[in-house]
């Protein structure tokens, strides 16, 4: 089984805080991705990485960056976070991009 | 943007009924994905269908992929308090990228 593992499950962090995600896939995907999900507006793609320190923005990059150094690692950066930040974050990985595996997701508030 | 459009957007049925969700876009995919989510949980991948006129079962889960290749249908048989959760389809315009819709949440009551 494809096995997205994310680094925490909820956080907590003040404005104005630089937070980082985590997300490791041990499939040897090329592909791997960062969403955001709110009630209403369903999935957003933040930034996605077909390769290694390769990445491309998505819908909603703004305020966010992203690092990849290894192939099974894939990080998500919230520079200074925001309270309109707050929400479900989910990474997730696959060897195509239209068949994407999900982590369990991390939700994150913003205070 | 591709704008996938599901229906529902909420259902909240007996255990043992009958259930169809939809999705529906005017543009094509080449290919359709269907998740389903448990709250406080990532979406987990169902079936990926990917000719049109396709159908794949699963169990108790029939997926239907529209001949035109833009639309889907999920049909659940005898619903069971399990199937509870958000169900969310996703269509690949090509080789980049997935456009999710902004799912069906279907409650089981036992």
């Amino acid at each position: 089984d494809v096995k997205v593992t994310q680094s925490s499950r909820y956080l907590v962090k003040r404005t104005g805080e630089k937070v980082f995600l985590e997300c490791v896939q041990d499939m040897d995907h090329e592909n791997m991705f960062w969403y955001r999900q709110d009630p209403g507006l369903g999935l957003r793609l933040i930034y996605f990485s077909y390769d290694v320190k390769m990445k491309e923005k998505g819908d909603i990059p703004e305020g966010y960056s992203v690092s990849r150094e290894k192939k099974e690692r894939f990080s998500l950066i919230l520079e200074s976070a925001s309270t309109n930040q707050t929400s479900m974050y989910l990474c997730a990985s696959g060897r195509y991009q239209e068949t994407q595996y999900f982590g369990p997701g991390t939700r994150l508030l913003v205070l | 943007t591709q704008l996938l459009e599901q229906s529902p957007q909420f259902l909240s049925i007996q255990e043992g009924e009958n259930l169809t969700v939809y999705c529906n876009s005017s543009s094509v995919f080449s290919s359709l994905q269907w998740y389903r989510q448990e709250p406080g949980e990532g979406p987990v991948l169902l079936v990926t269908v990917v000719t049109g006129g396709e159908v794949k079962k699963l169990k108790r889960l029939t997926f239907q992929f529209g001949d035109a290749r833009k639309d889907s249908s999920l049909h659940i048989t005898a619903a069971q308090p399990g199937d509870t959760g958000l169900y969310l389809c996703a269509g690949a315009p090509g080789a980049n990228n997935l456009f999710f819709g902004t799912g069906t949440r279907l409650t089981v009551i036992p």
